[in-house]
């Protein structure tokens, strides 16, 4: 029972802007919208996590529509190590993350 | 941030036998999580283990055939029984931060079944 729907795959040309869009039109009023990442071979790592307002840090923007039932994930200059599975994630802040597909981001040079 | 350490990195099991994986943190922290990943899909958690307490199993998964232990607030292990091809997969470990919403993950365990 997927809470989130993402497009399978995007590409995004090296030093331009990915946005990476999330529809989660059920979430509930507790849940948080979380976005994490898997470069190849690796473990997922955090991005970034909002409530209701946008949120930006070190390595990503977010910005969670006004009825919370969607989001965007911006990468502000993607770099070739930006290519990755990005996971949005709809949870409430209890530890427990339900991965979907996520995202297949490649960036090409 | 919390480095977390597997082992084994990778491992070549035959169907009928088991294989322990363990997680080394590098702090102490109350709840660590096991994760599954099968080849090309997402991840699905397996079972919270906190110290001092049996752990929590997802729907799913089962004791018998994935036993947990959790001796103290640094370690972990899954033990992955009667190993079948169906269980290659991916096997990570994870960690909470200090900040609810984050989680650290380990590098996970490789395994293949023949």
């Amino acid at each position: 029972d997927a809470k989130t729907t993402q497009p399978p795959s995007m590409d995004c040309a090296e030093g331009r802007a990915a946005n990476l869009p999330c529809n989660h039109s059920t979430i509930s009023g507790n849940e948080y919208v979380y976005w994490y990442r898997q470069i190849h071979s690796q473990g997922p790592q955090y991005i970034i996590h909002g409530l209701k307002n946008n949120e930006t840090n070190e390595m990503a923007s977010l910005i969670i529509t006004e009825d919370r039932k969607s989001s965007t994930l911006i990468l502000p200059h993607a770099t070739l190590r930006d290519t990755a599975v990005y996971y949005c994630i709809v949870a409430p802040p209890d530890y427990k993350l339900s991965f979907g597909a996520g995202t297949t981001v490649t960036v090409r040079a | 941030s919390a480095v977390i350490s597997q082992k084994p990195s990778r491992d070549i099991c035959q169907r009928g036998t088991s294989l322990t994986i363990q997680c080394q943190v590098d702090s102490q922290v109350t709840m660590m999580f096991w994760y599954r990943q099968q080849p090309g899909q997402s991840l699905t958690l397996i079972a919270t283990a906190n110290q001092g307490s049996e752990a929590t199993y997802e729907s799913g998964f089962v004791i018998d055939k994935f036993p947990i232990s959790r001796p103290n607030l640094t370690f972990s292990t899954l033990t992955v029984s009667n190993m079948s091809p169906e269980d290659s997969s991916i096997y990570l470990c994870s960690v909470p931060s200090d900040r609810v919403y984050e989680q650290y993950f380990g590098p996970g365990t490789r395994l293949t079944v023949t």
